[in-house]
């Protein structure tokens, strides 16, 4: 079955700094990709995707990942956190079982960032 | 994107007791889901409803402990039964098209089992 490993469990940054969140699947084939965000105290929120096509993928805010299929991996990245990028991050894959998709959720990753 | 709410935003339960979460969507979707969310942990599948038709639960989840309606295409309840500590988790729904994986979530209900 399909699974997600995000490696970074916490992360403290300073404001400006650079961020990198790794997110590995852990098969093959046609994978549709998803980051959340989850703000404090907000519900989850879609923060970029990707189903084909450019392996590099912006989303909101300024976020961008990069599809790399020999890695098996869809990192998020952003050149320049802000103190309002404080959340929590979690990368998801579809997973196509039983004749429906599902979305198979990391463990998460929270994210620091002070001023 | 569809809007979602969700009813209750929060509760404390006694043990024992049943607690019946709503979830309401802006546009009909073919597909819902349930998630839970532990303390400090990830989201984990409960079940897929299906409008018109039984809910597919997860492994470890039964329909006995977790019934779910699905009553037409912009509605759905959860019900958490016979409720014990361990139930205390944040309980979500989502929603996506047959065109799109995307998924997208309510605000939650936060659900305390004393």
């Amino acid at each position: 079955a399909q699974s997600v490993s995000q490696h970074n469990h916490h992360v403290i940054l300073s404001e400006a700094a650079s961020l990198e969140l790794g997110c590995n699947y852990s098969y093959g084939g046609t994978v549709n990709l998803f980051w959340y965000v989850q703000y404090p105290g907000q519900h989850l929120q879609l923060l970029l995707k990707y189903f084909s096509g450019d392996p590099l993928v912006k989303g909101i805010k300024g976020f961008e990942a990069e599809f790399i299929k020999s890695k098996f991996s869809f990192n998020l990245r952003k050149p320049s956190v802000q103190w309002s990028d404080t959340a929590e991050y979690f990368c998801a894959v579809i997973s196509f079982s039983g004749g429906y998709n599902k979305l198979i959720f990391g463990a998460g990753t929270r994210l620091a960032v002070h001023p | 994107s569809a809007v979602i709410s969700q009813k209750p935003s929060r509760d404390i339960c006694q043990r024992g007791t049943s607690l019946t979460i709503q979830c309401q969507v802006d546009s009909q979707v073919t597909m819902m889901f349930w998630y839970r969310q532990q303390p400090g942990q990830s989201l984990t599948l409960i079940a897929t409803a299906n409008q018109g038709s039984e809910a597919t639960y997860e492994s470890g989840f039964v329909i006995d402990k977790f019934p779910i309606s699905r009553p037409n295409l912009t509605f759905s309840t959860l019900t958490v039964s016979n409720m014990s500590p361990e139930d205390s988790s944040i309980y979500l729904c989502s929603v996506s098209g047959t065109a799109t994986y995307e998924q997208y979530f309510g605000p939650g209900t936060r659900l305390t089992v004393t």
